[in-house]
């Protein structure tokens, strides 16, 4: 089955800075790929996502990339601020449906202001 | 537009007591659910997953159970609560990649 593999565990920047957090994936099949943002308490919601026909995609701060050949995608924050701080989940699926997502241990990234 | 409900938000039960979570979907039809258990500092842990009524894939052995007696409702139970059942209880729903999950309910076990 899919692994899903998130690098770094903590990752520390400074307010403007920028973040980039990179997974890796076990299944050539995967074709979905989403990021999540989980707030202290709180439950993690969608940020982006990116398809496997596409090889970045780009929502203001935050883009994805992706590389289908080396079986890797990243997220990047850039000008990063204190409300990102947070714990960013990545995750992977193949899109036939009825198959769960497989996440990221996740990366608990800190602004310092 | 779809929307995802859980409670309670938050629940404090002695070891050996029984667990009753519920999730229920409104404004969509035939959701996969799924139950995610979260762990202090720690990921996401699936426990449950159903693409259907009365159908239950589980993730991990545990003392846990869940059932889906209706289409857009997904139950999380247990028989008998041990200390390590303590946690974040997630419930999601997708109609086939993107999740949404629902706020959670956080779990003590005493």
């Amino acid at each position: 089955g899919e692994n899903v593999e998130q690098h770094p565990s903590t990752l520390s920047v400074q307010e403007g800075d920028s973040a980039v957090i990179k997974c890796t994936y076990s299944d050539s099949a995967s074709n979905y790929f989403p990021w999540y943002k989980q707030e202290l308490g709180k439950r993690p919601q969608l940020i982006i996502d990116i398809r496997s026909n596409v090889g970045e995609k780009k929502d203001q701060r935050i883009a994805v990339t992706l590389n289908k050949t080396a079986k890797h995608f990243s997220l990047h924050i850039t000008e990063t601020q204190p409300e990102d701080s947070a714990v960013y989940f990545c995750a992977a699926i193949k899109n036939s449906g009825n198959t769960p997502l497989v996440f990221g241990k996740g990366t608990r990234l800190s602004v310092i202001a | 537009s779809q929307t995802i409900h859980q409670w309670p938000a938050t629940l404090v039960q002695p070891v050996g007591s029984p667990l009753s979570l519920e999730c229920t979907v409104e404004g969509t039809s035939n959701p996969n659910l799924y139950w995610y258990r979260q762990a202090a500092g720690r990921g996401l842990q699936l426990l449950f997953y159903s693409v259907g009524i009365g159908q239950i894939s589980s993730e991990v052995p545990q003392n846990l159970s869940a059932s889906r007696p209706q289409d857009r409702q997904f139950i999380l139970s247990s028989k008998k609560l041990l200390l390590s059942d303590s946690g974040f209880y997630l419930c999601a729903w997708s109609l086939g990649t993107g999740y949404t999950f629902g706020s959670g309910t956080r779990l003590t076990v005493v």
